[in-house]
């Protein structure tokens, strides 16, 4: 399987920083999603990695090890509206397997 | 950018009848075309993948004869849910590779099986 892992779910404070961790099954891996996913609506995108390190984007950076398996993705600043699922998602070498962790459901609180 | 639509956006239907969700690419050619089926608070979970021209590779798990899936052309996948039971009702979602962001995905069907 593609065992990808990530916590079932998380909470933080309004105006805070939060760190959601995907780790994944290193074989075959070619790149690293991260999406938004909203109840009932589609995922939206939020960041690619294929190599290691950090990409920072506004709000929402995501890093990715490719050696030890592990990203994860930092929202700062957080607000209400960034209450959502966070799904990572890996490809492999033929972008032909596009697969999903469990997502982490994100509650931001006042 | 990329746009992959997808019809219906929601449909009820009865039990033992079939429904034919559609996900068209409008302005690229989406050679594999990639179904998942999501339940309420859980992630997406990949049903199949089609390539045009090809027969549907099926993930471990899922009857390809209830789940027709079909990619006659390049920009045309569909999902034909066979002989639907209630338990069949989920949020079904198409997603295909494109040069601009990766994948691009349909705004999903919510099944409904009455």
């Amino acid at each position: 399987g593609q065992n990808i892992d990530q916590p079932t779910e998380m909470t933080a404070t309004e105006g805070a920083i939060v760190q959601i961790n995907c780790t994944y099954q290193t074989s075959g891996f070619n790149g690293l999603f991260w999406y938004q996913q909203h109840a009932g609506e589609a995922p939206t995108f939020l960041s690619y990695n294929v190599l290691d390190g950090l990409e920072e984007k506004g709000r929402f950076s995501s890093f990715l090890s490719r050696s030890k398996g592990y990203s994860y993705l930092l929202l700062k600043e957080l607000q209400m509206k960034d209450s959502a699922s966070y799904l990572c998602a890996r490809t492999d070498n033929y972008g032909q397997n596009f697969v999903f962790g469990p997502g982490t459901r994100l509650s931001v609180l006042p | 950018g990329a746009v992959v639509s997808q019809h219906p956006s929601r449909v009820i239907c009865k039990s033992g009848t079939s429904v034919k969700i559609e996900c068209r690419s409008l302005d690229f050619q989406a050679t594999t075309m990639f179904w998942y089926r999501q339940f309420p608070k859980q992630s997406l979970m990949l049903m199949a993948t089609s390539n045009e021209g090809s027969k549907a590779t099926y993930e471990q798990g899922v009857e390809k004869d209830k789940f027709l899936i079909n990619h006659a052309s390049l920009t045309l996948s569909t999902l034909t849910v066979t002989s639907a039971h209630p338990e069949d009702s989920s949020f079904y979602i198409c997603s295909a590779p494109s040069r601009f962001d990766g994948y691009t995905f349909g705004s999903g069907t919510r099944l409904t099986v009455v």
